[in-house]
């Protein structure tokens, strides 16, 4: 079946510092792939998506590829904020029957002035 | 004013109870879910509907149950809690993109549901 595996947390970084979130999947054909932001006590926003093979999704400052070859879609940033403490999610849309979103298990990410 | 809203945010309850949790859109769209969050589980997927005359069992139904009242309207029902159905709930919205087809899902603040 399909599954989305994200690297373990917590993470925490000083700011300023770069970040990456390993994420990788497995799943039948090409599906979209996407990375969701939960900030504390809130639910979940939409940080970036990409719908095929090399594309780049970008927001805020993130940046993450569809990397076939390697089934990944990690998450990166070159500066962190405090501001961007929060949990994020690695997500993609099974194509297969009906489209549903698979999630990582999510990785905390704290920021220190 | 939010897209996707969830009524109660908080609700303490004990076992045996039934409870329902409300979703509403404005967002238009056909498509709905309802998930649970578990801490270091991610979301897993309850029960989806793609129109008002259609609903799905997701990955984790037992337990559960769903009606779709109306196009903007989602509701999620505990007959009887129990304390391992403690967890937050979130509802989401979608539609395919006309452009590229990519169903891209929005999701409502949660609640928070204890069971006691």
């Amino acid at each position: 079946g399909n599954s989305v595996t994200q690297m373990e947390g917590p993470v925490t970084l000083s700011e300023e510092a770069f970040l990456t979130i390993n994420c990788t999947y497995t799943a039948t054909g090409y599906p979209s792939l996407f990375w969701y932001v939960q900030y504390p006590g809130e639910g979940l926003q939409l940080l970036l998506k990409a719908t095929k093979a090399d594309d780049k999704g970008s927001n805020k400052g993130f940046e993450a590829t569809y990397r076939k070859e390697t089934t990944s879609f990690h998450l990166e940033k070159g500066s962190v904020q405090v501001s961007d403490s929060a949990v994020y999610f690695c997500a993609l849309l099974q194509i297969q029957g009906a489209q549903k979103l698979v999630f990582g298990q999510g990785t905390r990410l704290t920021i220190n002035p | 004013d939010a897209d996707v809203t969830q009524t109660p945010r908080n609700r303490i309850t004990k076992t045996g109870k039934r409870i329902m949790l409300e979703c509403s859109q404005t967002k238009g769209h056909d498509r709905m879910y309802w998930y649970r969050q578990d801490p270091g589980l991610g979301l897993r997927l309850i029960y989806y509907s793609f129109d008002v005359k259609d609903i799905n069992k997701g990955e984790i139904s037992d337990g559960y149950s769903v009606s779709r009242q109306a196009q903007a309207k989602f509701s999620l029902s505990l007959e009887s809690a129990i304390p391992n159905q403690t967890a937050l709930y979130f509802c989401a919205t979608s539609d395919p993109s006309p452009i590229d087809g990519t169903d891209t899902q929005y999701f409502g603040p949660g609640t928070r549901l204890t069971v006691l």
